[in-house]
């Protein structure tokens, strides 16, 4: 079974709508992180927001927020008022185990988001 | 990203030749990775290390051998190259719980 699903291929949405990303994880471990990376056409990862098992509440970081609803092993990157810029791949990932702890991350496998003017 | 620089950027390789790409950081992190991207796909882990002289397998290990004999530079070596093996590859390091850092991508065709 895949630990992270993320439903959407791709999305097109109108510039300074709301723009939500879902992802779903499949964990048994207690402790885990989730994150959020984007990847635009230039190649690069850029790290966006974190979100660990046990913080109780949902991180923001300026225009991204994750909506974590633990108990339906949901993590939707959600962003506010879209710019032509966040036309990106986007992609959910997990490490499962103790916070800090070494293991890599796993990831999902991407939604492409497409802003229009 | 700055901080985390990738050697080379493009590459390639006929099959069976060997290659070795170079990730440097220079933010004392302990903790280094490298992953693989396939088209369609997410990154996965190929092996990793939490410090100077340890290395670990990751979810995609076989066909590649790592090191890590200084703390800021991690080390992937392909022994035989595959057309399998032709992806793009990122390289990440980190202290405290994010991978905040990765490398530009080495872009490696295998022929």
């Amino acid at each position: 079974a895949q630990k992270i699903t993320q439903t959407q291929p791709g999305m097109f949405v109108q510039e300074k709508e709301a723009v939500t990303l879902d992802c779903t994880y499949d964990t048994s471990d207690p402790s885990y992180g989730l994150f959020w990376y984007k990847q635009p056409s230039s190649g690069e990862m850029i790290f966006l927001i974190y979100q660990g098992s046990y913080d109780q509440q949902n991180a923001t970081e300026g225009r991204y927020s994750l909506n974590f609803q633990k108990a339906r092993k949901s993590a939707n990157l959600v962003i506010s008022a879209s710019q032509l810029g966040d036309s990106a791949m986007y992609f959910c990932a997990m490490r499962e185990g103790k916070r800090g702890g070494a293991d890599g991350l796993t990831f999902g496998k991407g939604t492409h988001l497409i802003i229009q003017p | 990203n700055a901080g985390v620089t990738q050697t080379p950027k493009f590459r390639v390789l006929k099959t069976g030749q060997s290659m070795t790409l170079l990730c440097a950081q220079d933010m004392n992190h302990e903790y280094m990775y490298w992953y693989r991207q396939d088209p369609g796909m997410g990154l996965r882990l190929i092996h990793y290390s939490v410090g100077e002289g340890t290395t670990a397998k990751g979810e995609v290990p076989d066909g590649y051998n790592v090191s890590r004999l200084k703390k800021q530079n991690f080390l992937l070596g392909l022994e035989s190259a595959a057309p399998s093996q032709t992806s793009v590859y990122f390289c990440a390091s980190r202290t405290g719980v994010v991978e905040a850092f990765f490398g530009q991508g080495t872009r490696l065709t295998v022929v």
